[in-house]
């Protein structure tokens, strides 16, 4: 998992409430990335972010919202308008150089109950 | 676009033997490959990539990969399975543009039985 850290691991909310995963990386990487994993769906793109307030939609951005003030912190708000959240959330960071790995955090297992 | 396709949800290996994990990609020009693995509740751990050069690339773990140009896959390899190889692997492709994210495919699980 390297230097980069997701908090919490584990986050229940209720239906209707918003809720901010923190994804924070020491590793001075520029390019910062949220998937959602779910069974049998592999990883998913919600959003991406190159550089420092800059940031672009992914493949299942609705009900979703980022920022990226700082270059070490990508965090992801998901809304209560995401039908269906409850999912295994993953970010991931990498460096600018084209062949570079991108390398994922631990994880944040997100509940709606 | 691109896309990766894994035809095996599931591949199930005896202890010592060889295993093969199946991956097609499809790209516009030349592709970056690349495998994961999972542990349970974990995050994703980069195994191996190829981004040019020789077809054979070795990796974490004893796991290898070919690249295979004209049949766009790059399977991924191990001569003798561990018990403790039992997890999700990831293939995944992107094209060689700066930041462009990784696609994934949708994984297969690995069993390796004692």
């Amino acid at each position: 998992d390297g230097g980069i850290t997701q908090s919490p691991k584990y986050l229940f909310r209720k239906e209707g409430q918003n809720v901010t995963l923190s994804c924070e990386q020491n590793l001075n990487h520029d390019a910062m990335y949220w998937y959602r994993q779910d069974p049998g769906q592999g990883l998913r793109l919600i959003y991406y972010s190159q550089i420092v307030n800059d940031f672009q939609k992914g493949d299942i951005a609705e009900g979703y919202s980022v920022s990226r003030e700082k270059k070490e912190s990508f965090p992801l708000t998901v809304t209560s308008a995401q039908k269906n959240p409850t999912a295994f959330y993953l970010c991931a960071s990498k460096s600018s150089g084209g062949s570079d790995t991108q390398y994922f955090g631990p994880g944040t297992r997100l509940t709606v109950l | 676009a691109q896309s990766v396709a894994q035809p095996e949800d599931q591949v199930n290996v005896a202890e010592g033997n060889p295993l093969t994990v199946k991956c097609t990609y499809s790209v516009s020009g030349n592709p970056y490959l690349f495998w994961y693995v999972q542990y349970p509740n974990r995050g994703l751990q980069f195994l191996l990539k190829y981004i040019t050069g020789d077809n054979l690339v070795k990796g974490s773990y004893g796991f290898e990969a070919e690249f295979n140009k004209s049949q766009t896959s790059f399977h991924l390899k191990k001569p003798s399975a561990l018990v403790s190889d039992s997890a999700l692997y990831f293939c995944a492709v992107r094209v060689p543009s700066g930041n462009t994210p990784l696609v994934f495919g949708k994984g297969t699980r690995l069993s390796v039985i004692a």
